[in-house]
């Protein structure tokens, strides 16, 4: 029983260049979610979705993509990576689709550095 | 924007001392939750309060929440050198089923 998976764990990317953040989880697991947190800034939401084929978009969206063909699968892509995009990236998912009621299971985390 | 907001920042204690940690919130909310971070890794649910609820026990932990002042405390009695690490609080909204909002977290160093 994995929980939340993140990869990579740590990514150094140049400005302009392009990736795929992969999240996965096996608990069946109806919504998922990414985080970034930064210092002094806590965490903030990027994206999120409550179940297969539905996302939306949380606090700050800007300059990410995701998409939800799976239960299990959540990726976050970067378009057009930017320095102001260094920070680290948390996968989260709750058991319903709404964490309010059963909170968070949390990935261990992307380290992300933009040049 | 944030709804959740910790105090203090930092806190530094003794081992076998009691930490108590609070959080402050803006708007009505249905439930509160406390997560641990350990430093370079995820966030860990510790406790789930609900708004009808007064204080709630989980081991060595005791929450509370006032929603009148819309505050709530974490207590972690007896600390450990092992209960260093980050320490957040996070609230929904009552119209907002799907998203937490977490505060900007406790630094609480125990020292042995």
């Amino acid at each position: 029983n994995a929980g939340v998976t993140q990869t990579p764990k740590f990514q150094v990317l140049k400005t302009g260049q392009s990736m795929t953040l992969q999240c996965a989880q096996d608990m069946n697991h109806e919504y998922m979610s990414w985080y970034r947190q930064d210092p002094g800034m806590g965490l903030r939401l990027i994206h999120y979705s409550v179940g297969a084929g539905i996302t939306d978009q949380g606090e700050v969206p800007n300059g990410y993509n995701v998409s939800r063909s799976t239960t299990e699968d959540f990726p976050l892509r970067l378009l057009s990576a930017a320095p102001s995009q260094t920070s680290v990236y948390f996968c989260a998912s709750s058991r319903s689709y709404s964490p309010r009621d059963y909170g968070y299971t949390f990935g261990s985390g992307t380290r992300l550095t933009v040049v | 924007s944030q709804q959740g907001e910790e105090d203090p920042q930092a806190l530094s204690i003794q081992e076998g001392e009691n930490a108590t940690m609070n959080c402050s919130y803006k708007t009505s909310i249905n439930n509160l939750q406390w997560y641990r971070q350990n430093s370079g890794r995820g966030l860990v649910h510790l406790i789930l309060i609900r708004s009808n609820e007064r204080e709630k026990h989980s081991g060595r932990l005791r929450v509370t929440l006032d929603t009148s002042k819309k505050s709530s405390s974490l207590l972690i009695t007896a600390s450990r050198a092992a209960d260093t690490a980050s320490y957040f609080c996070a609230t929904d909204g009552r119209r907002v089923r799907s998203k937490l909002t977490f505060g900007k977290g406790i630094t609480l160093s125990v020292r042995p």
